[in-house]
């Protein structure tokens, strides 16, 4: 199973609204992202896990809470987001163990959530 | 920091035939690796193919070959006979070692059928 899956597909939420993003594998893999995607632009990363502990916080406004119950698990809770939050936002993640037979260092993502605050 | 760039926003191609997409990039490092992502209006990124800094021979996926010059820090893709099904956003990243990955402002391909 190499899939990273996300729900919902699509999000429409307004202002004051508190809603999750949630993203989920099965690959065994340890360290999962979070991105930022604008059209016609390429992922801005937001937030990395690395075992569960967040590593890098790519200095995300608080109104974007990540958390990771498990390791298989990546949510993304939303409050009082701003219309310039609309975008795409794509979880993916990556092995941790080089040396591993089948290791390589490209991350899997989903296929996105599409977020439009109004 | 690592920049990697994509000097060409847009590109077309007639189906069937053989276009190459440009990338390059900047590091002080020799132990990295390098990737080729497609993203089809469906918006979900696929990877199209790896390279291995420190490998010497190129990477090949069937229709797509890449061509890695290190010295110059180059990394272009090539695609031969071009299917409609190829026509989508192509990002060009970088990733060091446990590091976070970079990518290029990408390139849009039309094929035109």
């Amino acid at each position: 199973d190499t899939e990273v899956t996300q729900t919902p597909k699509h999000l429409v939420m307004g202002m004051t609204n508190k809603k999750s993003l949630k993203c989920e594998q099965h690959m065994g893999h340890r360290a999962m992202y979070w991105y930022k995607q604008k059209a016609k632009k390429p992922p801005e990363l937001m937030f990395v896990y690395s075992y569960e502990k967040l590593s890098i916080n790519e200095s995300v406004p608080s109104r974007f809470s990540p958390e990771c119950p498990n390791s298989s698990l990546l949510n993304l809770h939303l409050h009082a987001l701003q219309p310039e939050d609309s975008a795409l936002y794509l979880c993916a993640s990556s092995p941790t163990q080089p040396g591993l037979a089948g290791y390589s260092y490209e991350q899997y993502f989903g296929p996105g959530t599409r977020l439009t605050v109004t | 920091a690592q920049t990697v760039t994509q000097s060409q926003p847009e590109m077309s191609v007639q189906e069937a035939e053989t276009v190459t997409l440009s990338c390059t990039y900047d590091t002080s490092e020799s132990d990295y690796y390098l990737f080729w992502y497609k993203q089809p209006p469906s918006r979900q990124m696929i990877l199209v193919i790896r390279q291995e800094a420190y490998k010497q021979q190129n990477a090949t996926e069937n229709r797509f070959s890449v061509n890695f010059q290190k010295a110059a820090k180059s990394f272009s893709l090539k695609i031969s006979d071009s299917q409609l099904g190829d026509a989508a956003m192509y990002f060009c990243a970088y990733r060091r070692i446990n590091n976070d990955m970079r990518f290029g402002a990408g390139t849009r391909l039309t094929v035109k059928p």
